[in-house]
């Protein structure tokens, strides 16, 4: 069975600064998706960034990227510049590509401090 | 207006009694999903439906029910509510091939 495990239930970043949010998955499937989702205090999901497992490049959304090792089965979001509406519950996921279902992560709660 | 809508957007009930949450969709999406979010467990799936003939258990269907009245209903009840439901639900749908979901607001659901 697919799982997907975000290790930080908190993390903290000063304004301006770079943070980086972990995530791992199981899978035994080669062809999938990788997505980070968003939710701030309005409890709205938003998608920050999605990968595609068969691109090597990792995917870049303005002053967020990806760190994408396949082999590892890790997807890490960089955050750069932070700034204070980056404060939210970010959610690693993950989805077979012929799938149905998108698994998330229990998430990472980002603070900012100004 | 929102692409995906929930209604309610809170609610407090009490144990035993039935709830409906409800979704609707403007954005011709094929598939739909019922989430439920806790605090420390992320967001877990209860049903997904592809159309009106098509429902799906997830992975917590127990003490759920769905009903997809058309393309864009999709309706999620509780028929006897207990403490333990209390949560926050999501509504999403999704384009057969982009992968990404598209949320609602979110149900928030108080059950005393």
């Amino acid at each position: 069975a697919q799982t997907v495990t975000q290790s930080q239930p908190e993390m903290s970043v000063q304004e301006a600064e770079t943070v980086t949010l972990s995530c791992t998955y199981d899978t035994s499937e080669s062809d999938y998706y990788l997505f980070w989702y968003k939710q701030p205090p309005s409890r709205q999901m938003i998608l920050v960034i999605r990968q595609e497992a068969y691109k090597q490049q990792n995917a870049t959304e303005n002053r967020f990227s990806v760190n994408f090792q396949k082999a590892a089965k890790s997807f890490s979001l960089k955050i750069s510049d932070s700034q204070l509406g980056d404060a939210a519950m970010y959610f690693c996921a993950y989805r077979w590509r012929k799938g149905f279902k998108t698994i998330f992560g229990a998430g990472t709660r980002l603070f900012v401090k100004a | 207006d929102a692409d995906v809508t929930q209604t309610p957007r809170n609610r407090i009930t009490k144990t035993g009694k039935r709830i409906m949450l409800e979704c609707s969709q403007t954005k011709g999406h094929d598939r739909m999903y019922w989430y439920r979010q806790d605090p420390g467990l992320g967001l877990r799936l209860i049903y997904y439906s592809f159309d009106v003939k098509d429902i799906n258990k997830g992975e917590i269907s127990d003490g759920y029910s769905v009903s997809r009245q058309a393309q864009a209903k999709f309706s999620l009840s509780l028929e006897s509510a207990i403490p333990n439901q209390t949560a926050l639900y999501f509504c999403a749908t999704a384009y057969s091939e982009s992968g990404e979901l598209f949320f609602g607001e979110g149900s928030r659901l108080t059950v005393l």
